[in-house]
């Protein structure tokens, strides 16, 4: 039962690198999303995908990339990092929420970023 | 600025005492949910309330969401140290234009019972 699977787990990247950071669920859900946690801030959205071949942004989009090929998989992208980036980032999935039912949202065991 | 206002921050007790943790807001939200994160992991959802005035309980956690549906309570009795973590609230403001209501959450809970 693998649920939301995240990797890497820990990346240390200099500012300027770019990075993938991979997301994989196997409950065929069509709800996806990228939030970032910082200390004080809660969780904040940063892209989603409502199925496959469609994206939006969230609340905090810019220097993040995202596509959707598949319904299993959303990896988001840094182009150029920064050290505002420095974050622990959750990827979360979920059954569409109207009227189906009420959206629980399965997240990743989280992929911790540092920018230098 | 944050949608979703949690109060307190953190808050460290005694193993067997009571604590509330409140999540307030301006705005009325369809739905509210209550998350619960342990160090190194995602949040992991508790419960989910729907209709104004509604309580829910789940062993000794209880659950309400207010009646206007902009804020919501929850209440542990007889804390343990499993119940350690940070605690999540999240609205979701949606109806039939918009099928995918995203999630806002507030800043979080900090809750530490020690023995």
């Amino acid at each position: 039962n693998a649920g939301v699977t995240q990797t890497p787990k820990f990346q240390v990247l200099k500012t300027g690198q770019s990075m993938t950071l991979q997301c994989a669920q196997d409950m065929n859900h069509e709800y996806m999303s990228w939030y970032r946690q910082d200390p004080g801030m809660g969780l904040r959205l940063i892209h989603y995908s409502v199925g496959a071949g469609i994206t939006d942004q969230g609340e905090v989009p810019n220097g993040y990339n995202v596509s959707r090929s598949t319904t299993e998989d959303f990896p988001l992208r840094l182009l150029s990092a920064a050290p505002s980036q420095t974050s622990v980032y959750f990827c979360a999935s979920s059954y569409p929420r109207w009227p189906r039912n009420t959206g629980e949202l399965f997240f990743g065991e989280g992929s911790r970023l540092t920018v230098l | 600025t944050q949608l979703l206002e949690q109060s307190p921050q953190f808050l460290s007790i005694q193993e067997g005492e009571n604590l509330t943790v409140y999540c307030n807001s301006s705005s009325v939200f369809s739905s509210l949910q209550w998350y619960r994160q342990e160090p190194g992991e995602g949040p992991v959802l508790l419960v989910t309330v729907v209709t104004g005035g509604e309580v829910k309980k789940l062993k000794r956690l209880t659950f309400q969401f207010g009646d206007a549906r902009k804020d919501s309570s929850l209440h542990i009795t007889a804390a343990q140290p499993g119940d350690t973590g940070l605690y999540l609230c999240a609205g979701a403001r949606q109806g039939p234009t918009d099928s995918w209501g995203k999630l806002q959450f507030g800043a979080g809970t900090q809750v530490v019972v020690t023995p």
